[in-house]
Order: C-alpha cells, then structure tokens, then sequence
C-alpha cells in the first residue's frame, strides 16, 4: 500500500522568500515520487519526479525537491517566490512494479506581492 | 498546452442519466489514464489503458467504464449518475506503460450532475 501526506493544505510566502512545500509518503516498495502543479482552471503539470540516482532532483521553474528515505519525505523548494507560482501542489507517490499513482491531498500556494 | 484534449469542457445531467467522456492524447503516445478530482476524495486514479488494452485500474466504480479505440482516443462511460459523481475528470497520457513516464494532463472535463 502507498500513501501521501501534505502538511498544510494552505501556504502563503511572500514574493522573493523560500517555498517549502512538505510531502511524506509511504511504500512498501521503493518509490517513485512526483510534483505536480495546477493552475486554476487547467490540468496537472509535471514539476519534477524521483525514479533512481541523485536524491536532489531539480524540476521546472526553478524547482527542486530531494528524496530522503531515512524520513520518508520529498520537501519541494524554490529559493524565492515568483507571483506565478500561486497555484496548488500535488505530491504523488507510485510503488517501483505499482500500476497507480497516489496523489496527496494538495497545498494552494498563495504568494503576497 | 499539453497536447491532450477532453471534450466537452462541460457536462451539466441529471442523476440516473448516462454520459461519456472523450480524451485524445498526445501525438505518439499509447497509454491513457483517467482521474477523478472532487472535494471530498482529492484526485484519485481510475483506471489505464495501453495500446488499447486495459492495464490497470484503480477506484473505479462498476458504473463506470472505460475503452481505448485503435486510434488511441479513449472514452469514459459514466452511468446512473449520481450527485456525488460530480467531479472533474481528468485524462492523462504517456508515451509507454510506466509510471516513470510523464503524465500529460488534459483540462479536464467538469460533470455536474443535479
């Protein structure tokens, strides 16, 4: 079995402060563990994925995530906030042989100008 | 733009009525997944197809169906609708079977059911 936890379901920074999205997981298995992105009105966008190798995966718009498997956790950050980045954030989770991903529940990331 | 297209954007029906999804994906790309998205349940997965043939499914009730035709579309089926059937309902494409390919998401359609 697999499942997601986002820690807060609401963030809000400022423009040019560090995002820190929080993402734990659990596998039987070793995951794959994935970021996506929704902008209002719109599907799921791919921001970053851990399959194998480098545990500090780096994704799109300035992105990046690491995989720490001793606490079960895929933190996705960004040195500074763009107004762009207000969105809501999807962690998902697939067991290496699962045919499904997981998703979390999402955490809408509000930048203040 | 991700490349894959759902029709319609918008579904309104009645409960105890029948509808159908359309998805075309990506140029190129063989697997179809279809998601649902509510307030209640988040997004969860419902089913895959790959080259036409089911491959996995997931929290996909008995009122639903799915296919995958040889030119790739996909449509799903949703019958006896519900209230609580009322959802987004995303399609998904990739280029293989894995899930370490990316997933390209359509906008979705937006069901309604009163």
């Amino acid at each position: 079995a697999q499942s997601v936890t986002q820690l807060g379901s609401h963030v809000s920074v400022s423009e040019g402060a560090l995002v820190l999205l929080r993402c734990n997981y659990s596998s039987s298995v070793p995951p794959y563990l994935f970021w996506y992105v929704q902008y209002p009105n719109q599907g799921l966008q791919l921001l970053l994925k851990y399959t194998t190798g480098a545990t500090l995966v780096k994704g799109i718009n300035g992105f990046e995530a690491e995989f720490k498997k001793s606490e079960t956790s895929f933190h996705l950050t960004k040195p500074s906030a763009h107004m762009s980045d207000a969105a809501e954030y999807f962690c998902a989770v697939a067991g290496a042989g699962s045919y499904q991903l997981t998703f979390g529940k999402g955490t809408k990331l509000s930048v203040i100008p | 733009d991700s490349g894959v297209t759902q029709t319609p954007k918008h579904l309104i029906t009645a409960t105890g009525q029948r509808v159908t999804l359309r998805c075309s994906p990506r140029s190129g790309d063989l697997s179809v997944y279809w998601y649902q998205q509510s307030l209640d349940q988040g997004l969860q997965f419902l089913i895959q197809y790959y080259n036409g043939e089911e491959r996995a499914k997931g929290n996909i009730l008995e009122r639903f169906s799915a296919q995958q035709f040889p030119d790739l579309h996909s449509e799903l089926n949703l019958s006896s609708l519900e209230l609580g059937d009322s959802a987004l309902y995303f399609c998904a494409s990739s280029v293989g079977s894995s899930l370490r390919d990316e997933q390209f998401f359509g906008p979705g359609t937006r069901l309604t059911v009163l």
